[in-house]
């Protein structure tokens, strides 16, 4: 019953490791989110896709590769991880665009060593 | 450009008490929603509450209400009756709509709040 799903919870990895993180949304909804927040809680906006289409690309190294396969799943692959990729990333979803309440998943805590 | 500020790192509250949590926004819209959002030590981000800047009306869930003052840029939270379970960050939001048609959501820095037994 789980509304928005990340895997994994947990991730710790090497400088100059790929790695992904997976996002599943069962509400249907248009609209899925990606957030970062760091050490000092900060969350800030990385991209949003609406029906499987990019919509929102912040200032986001291009390390960062979002793919939405279908509009349930929003995945984030890390290429060439770096120390100051360590945060929780957080995925979110909304009913559309301007869906104005955002699901938020459990968040994938990444530790980069 | 819009900026959602939470000027109070941390605040304290005793149990059954009542605390509000600040918030101020900045932003050149007319139409637009806020938002808290909850997050306890299991880092999982909760919506309580959120507010349409075209309704005068505060909104309010159960113990929890806002004062909306929108010729401020004020909204801030009030928890009545704090709860031991209310201890988390809490954080405001403000979605921003772009030019393109889509929307930002913007988030505060977060107000940590501890309830004292």
């Amino acid at each position: 019953d789980t509304a928005v799903s990340q895997t994994p919870k947990y991730l710790v990895t090497q400088m100059g490791n790929d790695k992904s993180i997976k996002c599943e949304q069962n509400l249907g909804h248009d609209t899925m989110y990606w957030y970062k927040q760091d050490s000092k809680k900060f969350l800030k906006i990385m991209f949003s896709y609406n029906n499987k289409e990019l919509i929102i690309n912040e200032t986001v190294p291009n390390r960062f590769s979002p793919k939405s396969p279908d509009k349930a799943h929003l995945n984030l692959h890390i290429n060439s991880l770096e120390l100051g990729d360590s945060a929780v990333y957080f995925c979110a979803s909304s009913l559309r665009s301007g869906g104005e309440t955002q699901y938020f998943g459990p968040g994938t805590r990444l530790l980069v060593l | 450009a819009q900026t959602v500020t939470q000027s109070q790192p941390e605040m304290s509250v005793q149990e059954a008490e009542t605390v509000t949590l600040s918030c101020t926004y900045d932003t050149s819209e007319s139409d637009y929603y806020l938002f808290w959002y909850k997050q306890p030590p299991s880092r999982q981000m909760i919506l309580v509450i959120r507010q349409e800047a075209y309704k005068q009306q505060n909104a309010t869930e159960n113990r929890f209400s806002v004062n909306f003052q929108k010729a401020a840029k004020s909204f801030s939270l009030k928890i009545s009756d704090s709860q031991l379970g209310d201890a988390a960050m809490y954080f405001c939001a403000y979605r921003r709509g772009l030019t393109s048609g889509t929307y930002k959501y913007i988030f505060g820095t977060g107000t940590r709040l501890k309830v004292l037994a």
